[in-house]
C-alpha cells in the first residue's frame, strides 16, 4: 500500500498524558499536513509542512502541540498535558510537487485519540 | 465502527438512481475546489476537484459543477450504489495556499 499511514490508529489516555503520533505520507510527496476532525465536523486544519519546514501553524494549534518533519518524510505530532477537549480524529495528509495551488492532498486514515 | 457527522444533513436514494450532493462557499476568491468521501471510521478518500477557471469535470460516474456567480458547488453522482453511502465533503482553498476549508459534509444513504 503506498498511501498515506498513520500510526497509532486509535489512541487512550488520561488526562495530563503526552501522546505522540506518527504519519508517513505518499513516499514522493514533499508537503505533510495535520487536521483535526471532531464528530459531526470537517477536518480544520493544523498545520503543514513543505519537506522538513513547518509553514504555517493554525491558531487551533496551542502551545500543547507541538509537530516535526525532522528528514522531510514522516512527521509527528506530540500533544503535552492532554486535555478531554483534545478528544479528536488527527488526520494527516500529503500532496506532491505541482507548483500550483491546491495540489490534490490524500488523507490518511487518522489517529483517533480519546481523552479521559 | 463510530460514527462521521452524528447529525449532518442527510440525503437518501435509491440504489441505482442518481445523486447530487451540494455546497455553498462563501469566498469569492477560492480558486480550487475539492471533494472527499469519508466511510466511518476511515480519512477522507479524493474524489474529485476543479479550478476555478473551469465550469465542469467528469469522472468516473461523478460530476463537479462549479457555478461562481452564486458560490455553488456540486457533485453529482450516476447510478448510485450501496458501496456510495458515506459523508461527503467539500473544501475550497479559501483559508490560504495549501489550507483546505471544509463545509459541514452531507451523509448520502442508498436504500437497496
Amino acid at each position: 500500500d503506498t498511501g498515506v499511514s498513520q500510526n497509532p490508529r486509535h489512541k487512550i489516555t488520561k488526562r495530563g498524558q503526552n501522546v505522540t503520533f506518527r504519519c508517513d505520507p505518499i513516499s514522493e510527496h514533499n508537503r505533510l499536513y495535520w487536521y483535526r476532525q471532531t464528530l459531526g465536523q470537517g477536518p480544520e486544519f493544523l498545520t503543514y509542512f513543505q519537506n522538513e519546514a513547518q509553514l504555517e501553524k493554525s491558531r487551533l494549534l496551542s502551545d500543547r502541540f507541538s509537530a516535526e518533519r525532522p528528514k522531510g518524510s514522516f512527521s509527528t505530532l506530540e500533544i503535552q498535558r492532554t486535555e478531554q477537549g483534545d478528544s479528536a480524529m488527527y488526520l494527516c495528509a500529503s500532496s506532491g510537487r505541482g507548483a500550483r495551488p491546491g495540489d490534490t492532498q490524500y488523507f490518511g486514515p487518522g489517529t483517533r485519540l480519546t481523552v479521559l | 465502527g463510530e460514527s462521521v457527522g452524528l447529525h449532518l444533513p442527510t440525503l437518501s436514494v435509491q440504489e441505482g438512481d442518481n445523486s447530487i450532493i451540494n455546497c455553498a462557499y462563501s469566498n469569492s476568491a477560492s480558486d480550487y475546489f475539492i471533494w472527499y468521501k469519508q466511510e466511518s471510521g476511515k480519512g477522507p478518500q479524493f474524489i474529485i476537484d476543479i479550478r476555478s477557471n473551469m465550469d465542469k469535470r467528469q469522472g468516473q460516474r461523478v460530476t463537479v459543477l462549479l457555478n461562481k456567480t452564486v458560490k455553488h458547488l456540486s457533485l453529482q453522482i450516476a447510478a448510485t450504489q450501496p458501496g456510495d453511502s458515506a459523508v461527503y465533503f467539500c473544501a475550497d482553498d479559501s483559508g490560504g495556499y495549501n489550507k483546505l476549508i471544509f463545509g459541514a459534509g452531507t451523509r448520502l444513504a442508498v436504500h437497496p
